[in-house]
């Protein structure tokens, strides 16, 4: 079954205790993203990556780190969790990146993170 | 200035009636391509329906329709014959073409619908 895998899917944890939200696809999918979901926001895109090895900041990269050393895998990292980074989490991932991507953005399941 | 503008945060439609749900944009692109999702209590972003700037028919799956008015910026979606399921978050999305694939996301509109 094609899809997008994120773990863990609830946590809470507290300042600043490192944390990572691991993020796999089997879709063989060139791209991918992460996002958090705070109330009256919308989604906010944090980093993508558009290949291995290639990754760039999205709107709200601050206290966040990515890396994409295998084409499935794009790991979230917290360094120094914050309460600030308390939200719902989203990985995502798409066909292939750049030009006018016509292909749909599959969604993990999300991961509600709690800093306290 | 915001992209994609979702002026409705909820709105609430009888069941079996249909809604329209608004979604307006702003880019330069001339190509580029417009998504919905939809996202229930439990969470799940799921893909609805993608209108791409160069189609000129409007895109239809199912019970769900876009109505693309270009001039206008517009993409709203339409949802007929509205069913208790269809309670949830909507959100309309954009992709540029000249972006790097990233999706922009509207803020989202909580429609609930009445038995």
């Amino acid at each position: 079954e094609a899809q997008v895998t994120q773990n863990p899917r609830y946590l809470i944890t507290v300042t600043g205790k490192k944390l990572t939200v691991t993020c796999s696809q089997n879709m063989n999918h060139e791209y991918m993203s992460w996002y958090r979901q705070d109330p009256g926001l919308g989604l906010r895109q944090i980093y993508y990556s558009m290949n291995v090895e290639v990754t760039d900041k999205g709107d709200v990269p601050e206290g966040y780190k990515v890396s994409r050393k295998e084409k499935r895998n794009f790991p979230l990292i917290l360094e120094s969790p914050s309460p600030n980074q308390t939200s719902l989490y989203f990985c995502a991932s798409s066909l292939s990146a750049g030009g006018l991507n016509t292909g749909e953005l599959f969604f993990g399941e999300g991961s509600r993170l709690t800093v306290l | 200035a915001q992209k994609i503008t979702q002026t409705q945060p909820g709105m609430f439609v009888q069941e079996k009636e249909a809604v329209t749900l608004d979604c307006t944009y702003d880019t330069s692109d001339q190509s580029y391509g417009l998504f919905w999702y939809k996202q229930p209590s439990s969470g799940e972003m799921i893909f609805l329906i993608y209108q791409g700037s160069y189609d000129e028919q409007n895109a239809t799956e199912g019970r769900y329709s876009l109505n693309f008015q270009k001039a206008r910026k517009s993409a709203n979606l339409v949802i007929s014959a509205s069913q208790l399921g269809d309670s949830a978050m909507y959100f309309c999305a954009m992709r540029e073409g000249g972006s790097q694939g990233n999706l922009i996301f509207g803020k989202g509109t909580k429609l609930s619908v009445k038995p």
